[in-house]
């Protein structure tokens, strides 16, 4: 079957770093992506990996490993409006979307 | 700016009658769209993949004689909830999937979403 694993929910300091993890299993794989999510809101796109390894953007860093179904997501120098949903969205083979409940994240000043 | 909009942004009705959410790519034609649905402190739920030109996929558990899809150009895709009711009032979401570069990259954009609130 399909699944993403993700943790529910996490707490961070102004200022500071935070790594969410993601594990999937999927049917095919064309790639990852990460999406930010305010409450209320639709998801926002913030980075897609295909490959193997870490690609910056910002204060934002996605990683991917491919063999070990396993992504995360790099925030650095945090800041109050980083408080959201962030989702990890595998591609399946049919170039579909596979969404987990994503990940909380509070940021505390 | 945004690529892909979506109108009315908000919608209420009663329940029995009928509601059209439309979605637009802005930046680029889009052969393919996707909606979503999303209750509060859920995920998004894939409802159906929007092809142009030809019937929509729907996924399993989604009725498509309720949630009528309709893809008549390469920017224009349309859901309406017919005979809508209480259970239907939820977050619409539709996004567009495209390829970047030489089409080995992707990137999906939302549109900002619709909240329909049936009473």
């Amino acid at each position: 079957g399909q699944n993403i694993d993700q943790p529910t929910e996490m707490t961070a300091t102004e200022g500071a770093i935070v790594q969410i993890n993601c594990t999937y299993q999927t049917s095919g794989f064309n790639g990852l992506f990460w999406y930010q999510q305010h409450a209320g809101e639709a998801p926002t796109f913030l980075s897609y990996n295909v490959l193997d390894g870490l690609e910056e953007k910002g204060r934002f860093s996605s990683f991917l490993s491919r063999s070990k179904g396993y992504s995360y997501l790099l925030l650095k120098e945090l800041q109050m409006k980083d408080s959201a949903s962030y989702l990890c969205a595998p591609l399946d083979s049919n170039y579909q979307l596979i969404w987990g409940a994503g990940t909380k994240l509070i940021i505390k000043p | 700016g945004a690529v892909v909009s979506q109108h009315p942004s908000w919608v209420i009705c009663k329940s029995g009658t009928s509601v059209k959410i439309e979605c637009r790519s802005l930046d680029f034609q889009a052969t393919t769209m996707f909606w979503y649905r999303q209750f509060p402190k859920q995920s998004l739920m894939l409802m159906a993949t929007s092809n142009e030109g030809s019937k929509a996929t729907y996924e399993q558990g989604v009725e498509k004689d309720k949630f009528l899809i309709n893809h008549a150009s390469l920017t224009l895709s349309t859901l309406t909830v017919t005979s809508a009711h209480p259970e239907d009032s939820s977050f619409y979401i539709c996004s567009v999937l495209t390829s970047v570069g030489t089409g080995s990259s992707y990137e999906q954009y939302f549109g900002p979403g619709t909240r329909l609130t049936v009473t």
